[in-house]
């Protein structure tokens, strides 16, 4: 069964500093891992998307990596502004199991000016 | 584009009562889905469609629950009868076909907040 866990749950940072957010994951046969974003009370805005075959992904001031044979995938903000404040959700889809996502828990991100 | 549309975005209502909850998907996508998000459980796939057809049910909790998609633009997720266990927020999201760059993402509505006393 898959599980993804992401670590910490919560991580507060001043305004400015490049930051990593993990998630990792239990079984390393994926067809894509993405990274979500949601604001409270708000859905989730697609970040990243990296499929199996890739080891990074960038936009703007966000990198994700992965290594599946790890189980691990980073977000990596550069530059933190208080507007990236929000809880931070990665989630991995397994092969040959249509459009299933399983999610991690997130990571509740403050980012204090 | 207006991405997916749910209503209501809010929804309080007595114990025992029906609960439908409405989404639209993006215009062209050929899947989507119905997430529940609860503190306890985060978020958890219930139900997803290809064209039109329920493909993965296996989340459904009970057959308190029930979903349908009549066509292409339009999708129901029904709570019969509700319980307050089932308070939480219910997500919507659709997936474009295989074709075009991001195919595999799945683009998420603004969520129905249930609340059942």
């Amino acid at each position: 069964k898959q599980e993804v866990t992401q670590i910490p749950a919560a991580l507060s940072v001043p305004e400015g500093e490049n930051l990593v957010l993990n998630c990792s994951f239990t079984d390393s046969a994926i067809y894509n891992l993405q990274w979500f974003r949601q604001d409270p009370g708000k859905g989730l805005t697609s970040l990243l998307l990296i499929q199996s075959s890739q080891r990074e992904q960038t936009s703007g001031r966000l990198n994700a990596s992965l290594d599946k044979s790890s189980g691990r995938s980073t977000l990596y903000i550069a530059a933190s502004q208080p507007g990236d404040s929000a809880t931070y959700l990665c989630a991995v889809r397994r092969p040959n199991q249509g459009g299933k996502l399983i999610f991690g828990q997130g990571t509740e991100l403050s980012v204090k000016p | 584009d207006a991405g997916v549309i749910q209503s209501p975005r809010h929804e309080v209502t007595e114990m025992g009562q029906e609960v439908t909850l409405r989404c639209k998907p993006i215009s062209g996508h050929n899947s989507l889905f119905w997430y529940r998000q609860t503190m306890m459980r985060g978020l958890e796939l219930l139900i997803y469609f290809n064209n039109n057809v329920p493909i993965d049910d296996s989340g459904m909790p009970e057959d308190r629950f029930s979903a349908k998609m009549p066509n292409a633009s339009f999708s129901t997720l029904k709570i019969q009868p509700s319980e307050p266990r089932d308070s939480a927020v219910y997500f919507c999201a659709s997936r474009p076909g295989t074709s075009g760059g991001s195919y595999n993402e799945q683009f998420f509505g603004p969520g129905t907040r249930l609340t059942v006393l």
